[in-house]
């Protein structure tokens, strides 16, 4: 059963404290993405990756890291210097970084307490 | 600076109608796609429709794209409870390499 998978799906964090989450995909896909959603908003592009080892910065990288060690994994850390971090976070993948189709995960909800 | 807006930004209506959704951008594409999501979870994608079509149809989903007016429209026809949800446009962003996405219609069918 192909597709991609985000956790946790609910994440509670406190001020100043670094929270990763995960994003895991066995669809084969090259190209992968982080996404941060806002209630009533579109979807904005925090990273991309179009291959293992490497990463880009989207719109809006700052306070954010990436990682792309395997081809399946995308994990995205939030860090502290992340001022307003409470949002929805979505990961997808597409087969090659192109501007076709994208799947998404579930995605995770994180609250900063 | 979002490429793709939705209009209208919600919309209710009874089951068995039609709903209609637009987005206008801003500048060249290649291709608009249009996603949905439910409440709570990720993306589905539903179509896409290149620059070089005008009209496009998938089941119950009719897209048209006009690029002399860089706007296009998502008809859901036969409405059904299953299709509330939120409506996405995505445009490419050839000079970013990304996606941009519009802010969304928010689409409730009432049974």
């Amino acid at each position: 059963d192909g597709g991609i998978t985000q956790s946790p799906k609910y994440l509670f964090r406190k001020e100043g404290q670094n929270v990763t989450l995960s994003c895991e995909q066995n669809l084969n896909h090259d190209a992968m993405y982080w996404y941060r959603q806002d209630p009533g908003q579109g979807l904005r592009l925090i990273y991309y990756s179009q291959i293992v080892n490497d990463f880009q910065k989207g719109d809006i990288a700052e306070g954010y890291s990436v990682s792309r060690e395997k081809k399946e994994s995308f994990p995205l850390t939030v860090t502290s210097a992340q001022k307003n971090p409470t949002a929805f976070y979505l990961c997808a993948s597409s087969i090659i970084l192109n501007f076709n189709e994208q799947f998404f995960g579930p995605g995770t909800r994180l609250t900063v307490l | 600076s979002q490429q793709g807006e939705e209009d209208p930004q919600a919309l209710s209506i009874q089951e068995g109608e039609n709903a209609t959704m637009n987005c206008s951008y801003k500048t060249s594409i290649n291709n608009l796609q249009w996603y949905r999501q439910n409440s709570g979870r990720g993306l589905v994608h539903l179509i896409l429709i290149r620059s070089n079509e005008r009209e496009k149809h998938s089941g119950r989903l009719r897209v048209t794209l006009d690029t002399s007016k860089k706007s296009s429209s998502l008809l859901i026809t036969a409405s059904r409870a299953a299709d509330t949800a939120s409506y996405f446009c995505a445009t490419d962003d050839q000079g970013a390499q990304k996606l941009v996405f519009g802010q969304g219609t928010r689409l409730t069918i009432n049974p």
